[in-house]
């Protein structure tokens, strides 16, 4: 049973497409993240949803919208993909009020 | 600006042996700190979490410290194993639950 669950785990995309990943988790989680780690590996966070309402945005370029259809899912939609945005994208839940994430297990975006 | 600065950036190390890595941070108020492993290609995973109060926890072959005064952690992973090849991740929590992330520590264990 997996908790966090991210797709695709990889993808492949030309530069000026518009892409989503998307994001699932059945642990009955109040809080969705998404994060963006380069290549240096250092893990930055981009959005979070709590009860469908975004609560933090780090200065995300608005190319960037996440979409929450619901509690359980997490979605994330980037228009006209730059070279600049390739990385590994993954998605995160929590209980609201705990510190404790739990991680998916990752998107590899390569945008040519 | 809350910052998390880990150390070293990377280590190898021989199956068997011991190692520590360093976590300095300036978040505040602070409200507690994990590890996180990576493995590579997976999302990461908490082995540990302390709070304010806590010098020290283990979850098994790992042992975390914590000084709240010097604003200072490390992870000590104790006869290491393959399987401990990873990137390993400090996370302070402020008190407004907001999360700051170090950069990692990669270890890679030989054999």
């Amino acid at each position: 049973d997996t908790a966090v669950s991210q797709t695709p785990k990889y993808l492949v995309t030309q530069m000026g497409n518009d892409k989503s990943i998307k994001c699932e988790q059945n642990l009955g989680h109040d809080t969705m993240y998404w994060y963006k780690q380069d290549s240096k590996k250092f893990l930055k966070i981009m959005f979070s949803y709590n009860n469908k309402e975004l609560i933090i945005n780090e200065t995300v370029p608005n190319r960037f919208s996440p979409k929450s259809p619901d509690k359980a899912h997490l979605n994330l939609h980037i228009n006209s993909l730059e070279l600049g945005d390739s990385a590994v994208y993954f998605c995160a839940s929590s209980r609201q009020g705990v510190t404790e994430a739990f991680f998916g297990q990752g998107t590899r975006l390569t945008v040519v | 600006k809350n910052q998390v600065e880990q150390s070293p950036q990377s280590l190898i190390i021989l199956e068997g042996k011991n190692c520590t890595l360093q976590c300095n941070y300036t978040v505040s108020p602070f409200s507690n700190l994990r590890w996180y492993k990576q493995d590579t290609g997976r999302g990461p995973v908490s082995l540990t979490i302390m709070t304010f109060s806590e010098n020290t926890k283990s979850n098994g072959r790992y042992t975390a410290t914590l000084d709240a005064d010097t604003k200072q952690s490390s992870l000590h992973i104790t006869a290491s194993q393959l399987s401990d090849s990873a990137s390993y991740i400090c996370v302070v929590s402020a008190s407004d639950y907001k999360l700051s992330f170090g950069a990692g520590t990669t270890v890679t264990v030989r054999a």
